[in-house]
């Protein structure tokens, strides 16, 4: 039973789309997170909610919206592509602050 | 300063060996210390937690030093399969990790 799953996988665009990443934890976290890793394989945490509510929001263009309709989802909204947008996202989830993090397995996202 | 750092790497090591990867943290109201692995493509996966006190775990050993804030993981008998990155991981806030950039370990026949 797959802990924090993050859909799609992969997602190939085009410069000025607009697309959504989705995660979904079972672990019964309060906690969820969103983080991007560029090609130079830092990651970077973007935002963070609890419980439904936004801890964190990091230094993120106002393209990128999170949205949290309940505790156990977490998803991402990206509006007008760039190509500084690819990278790999991740998503993670923890019981509350402070303690380790659960990562989904990341989706791929490229632009053309 | 980064608010925490590490050696990139690669450490290159050879099957059976000892290898200790440092990593350093600014911020000395840290409160929290962990060390993730990352397999190529793969998301992190928590290795350990890093107690004050330090604490093992099989063959990795995981140290704090709060006075000179840094954090140290000791791998023992390296094995193939430990060939990853491993990223130091630290809290000073409720809600937020700060990732290193990693240290990347290629173990040897």
């Amino acid at each position: 039973d797959t802990a924090v799953s993050q859909t799609p996988k992969y997602l190939v665009t085009q410069m000025g789309n607009d697309k959504s990443i989705k995660c979904e934890q079972n672990l019964g976290h309060d906690t969820m997170y969103w983080y991007k890793q560029d090609s130079k394989k830092f990651l970077k945490i973007m935002f963070s909610y609890n419980n439904k509510e936004l801890i964190i929001n990091e230094t993120v263009p106002n393209r990128f919206s999170p949205k949290s309709p309940d505790k156990a989802h977490l998803n991402l909204h990206i509006n007008s592509l760039e190509l500084g947008d690819s990278a790999v996202y991740f998503c993670a989830s923890s019981l509350t602050g402070n303690q380790p993090q659960h990562f989904g397995d990341g989706t791929r996202l490229s632009i053309l | 300063r980064k608010e925490v750092e590490q050696d990139p790497g690669p450490f290159n090591v050879p099957e059976g060996a000892t290898v200790a990867f440092n990593c350093t943290y600014s911020n000395s109201a840290s409160q929290s210390f962990f060390w993730y692995r990352q397999d190529c493509r793969k998301e992190p996966k928590l290795l350990m937690s890093v107690y004050s006190s330090g604490n093992e775990d099989g063959r990795f050993t995981a140290q704090l030093n709060r006075a000179s804030q840094y954090i140290s993981l000791l791998i023992r008998d390296s094995k193939l399969s430990d060939s990853a990155t491993y990223l130091c991981v630290v809290t000073y806030n409720t809600d937020k990790l700060i990732f290193g950039t990693g240290t990347r370990l290629q173990v040897f026949p």
